[in-house]
Formats: structure tokens, sequence, C-alpha cells
């Protein structure tokens, strides 16, 4: 079974650029998550998608970052002007519902903001 | 802020040995509970849960336990080998204004000793 895609790798960028992450999750999973990794600390989240509806944004900082998950699959993560305070790994999990604890995560993209 | 903790950030133990990891919750109304791996460069993977109702949870080499009357619960480890070497995150499962949302605590880097 392919697990939850993501790209790029890496990315880096200076500050009040514009960058686009994007995942592909698991096949049949109708939950998508975004978390944001900071150096040293545990994953917080930044949206969740059921299908294609957002049932939790409210750690998103809206006045520059979105996201979208069209159709319910793929997903996108904006973040426009990026920050310094932006620099993070940035992980895409998916899950089969919004009752499990178990996410699958992708290996994340590693944004630097110079 | 956060609800869950860990105890200590770093933990070094020979190859073999067992392994205890600690984290401290302070939400009491908290009923799931997870533990995730993550290695380098890799997003955080899923190793087992508990639910509140059950106070212990075996897995293969791993072990929950759940202590409701302090908050704390831990994950023991058996006979320890080098690539079980990452960070672990406890994670609970959030309510209320988190919507069912994972909230994942710091971490502790475990290093294991050849």
């Amino acid at each position: 079974e392919a697990g939850v895609a993501q790209s790029p790798r890496y990315k880096i960028i200076e500050k009040r650029q514009s960058v686009a992450f994007w995942c592909n999750p698991i096949s049949g999973h109708a939950t998508l998550y975004w978390y944001q990794q900071i150096l040293g600390q545990g994953p917080k989240l930044l949206i969740q998608f059921q299908n294609n509806g957002v049932v939790d944004d409210s750690q998103l900082p809206k006045d520059r970052f979105s996201a979208e998950r069209l159709k319910g699959v793929d997903s996108t993560l904006k973040i426009q002007p990026a920050k310094l305070e932006d620099s993070a790994v940035y992980l895409c999990a998916s899950s089969q519902d919004r009752a499990s604890g178990e996410l699958f995560f992708g290996e994340g993209s590693r944004l630097t903001v110079l | 802020g956060e609800s869950v903790g860990l105890h200590l950030p770093t933990l070094s133990v020979q190859e073999g040995d067992n392994s205890i990891i600690n984290c401290a919750y302070s939400n009491s109304a908290s009923d799931y509970f997870i533990w995730y791996k993550q290695e380098s460069g890799k997003g955080p993977q899923f190793i087992i849960d508990i639910r509140s109702n059950m106070d212990k949870r075996q897995g293969q080499r791993v072990t929950v336990l759940l202590n409701k009357t302090v908050k704390h619960l831990s994950l023991q480890i058996a006979a320890t080998q080098p690539g079980d070497s990452a960070v672990y995150f406890c994670a609970e499962i959030g309510w209320g204004g988190s919507q069912g949302n994972l909230i994942f605590g710091k971490g502790t880097k475990l290093s294991v000793k050849p």
C-alpha cells in the first residue's frame, strides 16, 4: 500500500515570497491533516479536512496560510507571504476516519525562510 | 497551551535493556492516548494507543500503561534495539475546541547505545 506522498521535500525561499506544498493521502482515507513541526517541538495541527470539507482550521494563520482539498483527495497548503517564523517541516497525514488516532504521515516538506 | 507533556527530553539506554518513556497530561476529560515514533527526517509513525477504559495495553515489544488517577502514561519498550532510536511523542485526542484532533506533546529523544 502506498503511503502519504508529499512534495517538495525541501524548499528554501526568502521572506515575503510564496510557497505551496502538495499532499496525496492514502487511497480511501477520508480525513486529511496538515501539521506544522518546528524544530525540537511536536507537530501542531494547522487544518483538518473530512473529504473536501474543512473540519477544523482554528490554528491556521489565515492571513497568510491557505489550504484546499479539491475533489476530496489531494491537498495543497500555501503560504503567502512567508515569514521567518514559518521555517518548519510541514507534515501531511491521513486517516480512515476522524475518530482514529492512527494517522499515517508523509515524510514532510522542510521549509526554510531566509 | 498544550495539555500533554513529557518528564524527560532525552533518554539513553543500553542495547538490550528496557526503556520507559513517561508522559503527563492535564485534561482529566481526555480519553484516548496514542504513542508515535519519529525517526530523523521522517514523519511520525503510530506505535500503540490506549483508551481510558483500560490501564494497560501490549503490542510487539511495547506496553503502554495509563494511570488516570495521576494523569500519567508511559511507554515501555522491551529489549531496546538500535532501531528504536528516535523521538517518541505521546499524543491525546483533544475535544471541545480541538474538535477531536490529535495534540502532540514535545517528545522524548531515545538514544540506544550498542
